[in-house]
């Protein structure tokens, strides 16, 4: 699978958008990119995912590049709740259901 | 729907024995993966069950071992428990394996080996 690459942490306001960046250069024209996040003491949750284009649910929006290298959790409000570590996973034909997760951006929201 | 279970939520194993932990899939769902997860080492893959066959595996000793009923439900089984091995176990199901299809997780099985 191919490698990801997100910043360790990031800080955010309750009630302000949090934008969560991750590289990805080496994506084939095939992987997915998923997202999930952990909050403490929980298992893993998924939390969207795309292909090319820009994708939203009730939880977040993705913003893919148009080269694909890079893309963007967009959390539209965030609360304390969204306090979380954020995985950004790709997920090609050959991966099955197999999630290869890293560091991943651990989130804090203030009050 | 029920979410994804798994039994039992806790455990405290000796050295040297052996451990079967159950994953209950979302009704539906196909396929079910399992990881450990430590603090050294966070998430890491163990394997994955479609149709009751193995279809990917991580890298983990022949002790980690795994299987998959005709209901979906799964178990995974640690043989020679180490020390090592204290970790808690993930299951997640998901309708079918691929890369589109996301994956649910529930909520892990603590393992302490003494």
């Amino acid at each position: 699978d191919a490698k990801t690459t997100q910043p360790n942490s990031m800080e955010s306001n309750e009630e302000e958008p949090v934008h969560l960046p991750c590289n990805h250069s080496t994506i084939s024209g095939t992987d997915y990119i998923h997202w999930y996040r952990q909050l403490p003491s929980q298992g893993p949750e998924y939390v969207i995912h795309g292909l090319t284009s820009n994708v939203n649910n009730r939880m977040a929006s993705l913003a893919i590049a148009e080269d694909r290298k890079s893309s963007t959790l967009i959390l539209h409000r965030a609360t304390l709740r969204d306090a979380a570590v954020y995985y950004c996973i790709l997920k090609g034909e050959t991966s099955g259901s197999r999630l290869t997760f890293g560091e991943g951006t651990q989130l804090t929201v203030n009050p | 729907k029920a979410g994804v279970t798994q039994t039992p939520r806790y455990l405290i194993k000796t050295r040297g024995q052996q451990v079967t932990l159950s994953c209950s899939p979302i009704s539906g769902h196909r396929s079910v993966s399992w990881y450990q997860q430590t603090p050294g080492q966070g998430l890491q893959f163990l394997f994955e069950y479609f149709s009751e066959t193995q279809r990917n595996k991580g890298n983990f000793p022949g002790r980690f071992s795994g299987r998959q009923f005709s209901n979906s439900r799964s178990e995974m089984n640690v043989s020679t428990l180490e020390l090592g091995d204290s970790a808690l176990y993930l299951c997640a199901s998901s309708l079918y394996a691929g890369a589109t299809y996301e994956q649910y997780f529930g909520p892990g099985t603590r393992l302490t080996v003494t």
